[in-house]
């Protein structure tokens, strides 16, 4: 159990579904990370929050739609996503963004996109 | 950029036998280097770290040492298990930026 909890664990939806992936951490850190891991490729940074700010967005298409509410939950909003956004997400935190800062995961939600 | 690079597996060792999983490192200044493990079904654990040159990580018998004249990072187990069949990924921490960079990861199977 590494204090960052991600819901749900498995998703299947259709190229014209609307999804929400859920990320909450109770570790009492700052910064939350959206990744994504298709098979084969190194672990994408997609998203980092700090205080609720977004401070990177990696050149994500904008069917994915993050969002951050306060610091110890971040959302992943999908809509019209494709077959190749079929891979694991996985959501981190960190007690600040930057050197130093030890980054905690969680389980990931496996998305299949149909 | 900075990248890491790590041997391409699967790696397939016997229970008992000696580990190791080779990564380099290419990054300006002086970042942290990280170990983490991946088993099935599951997110990333972090295993061991190193903030710098010279430094030892070492947790549940595995170890790894920052080598900044080769800018490498090894991972080394004695004598591995079969619970130890996972994916093992190096990553580094920019010291300027704050970002986490992952190798491919390499695939460790351990046969009884």
């Amino acid at each position: 159990e590494t204090g960052v909890t991600q819901t749900p664990r498995h998703l299947v939806m259709g190229m014209t579904n609307k999804k929400s992936l859920k990320c909450e951490q109770h570790l009492g850190h700052n910064a939350m990370y959206w990744y994504k891991q298709s098979a084969k490729k190194p672990l994408e940074l997609m998203f980092v929050y700090n205080f609720k700010e977004q401070t990177e967005n990696n050149s994500v298409p904008s069917r994915f739609s993050p969002e951050c509410p306060n610091s110890s939950h971040l959302f992943l909003h999908l809509h019209t996503l494709q077959p190749e956004d079929s891979a694991l997400y996985l959501c981190a935190s960190s007690q600040d963004y930057g050197w130093g800062n030890i980054q905690y995961f969680g389980a990931g939600t496996r998305l299949s996109v149909l | 950029g900075d990248s890491v690079t790590q041997m391409e597996g699967p790696v397939t060792l016997s229970e008992e036998a000696f580990l190791t999983i080779n990564c380099t490192y290419t990054a300006t200044g002086y970042p942290s280097l990280f170990w983490y493990v991946q088993y099935p079904g599951e997110g990333l654990q972090l295993l061991l770290k190193a903030t710098k040159a010279d430094d030892k990580g070492s947790n549940k018998g595995f170890e790894a040492t920052y080598r900044k004249e080769t800018t490498s990072f090894h991972l080394e187990k004695g004598s591995v298990q079969v619970s130890d069949s996972a994916v093992y990924f190096c990553a580094l921490l920019q010291n300027q930026g704050g970002k986490l960079i992952f190798g491919q990861g390499t695939e460790l199977s351990v046969k009884p």
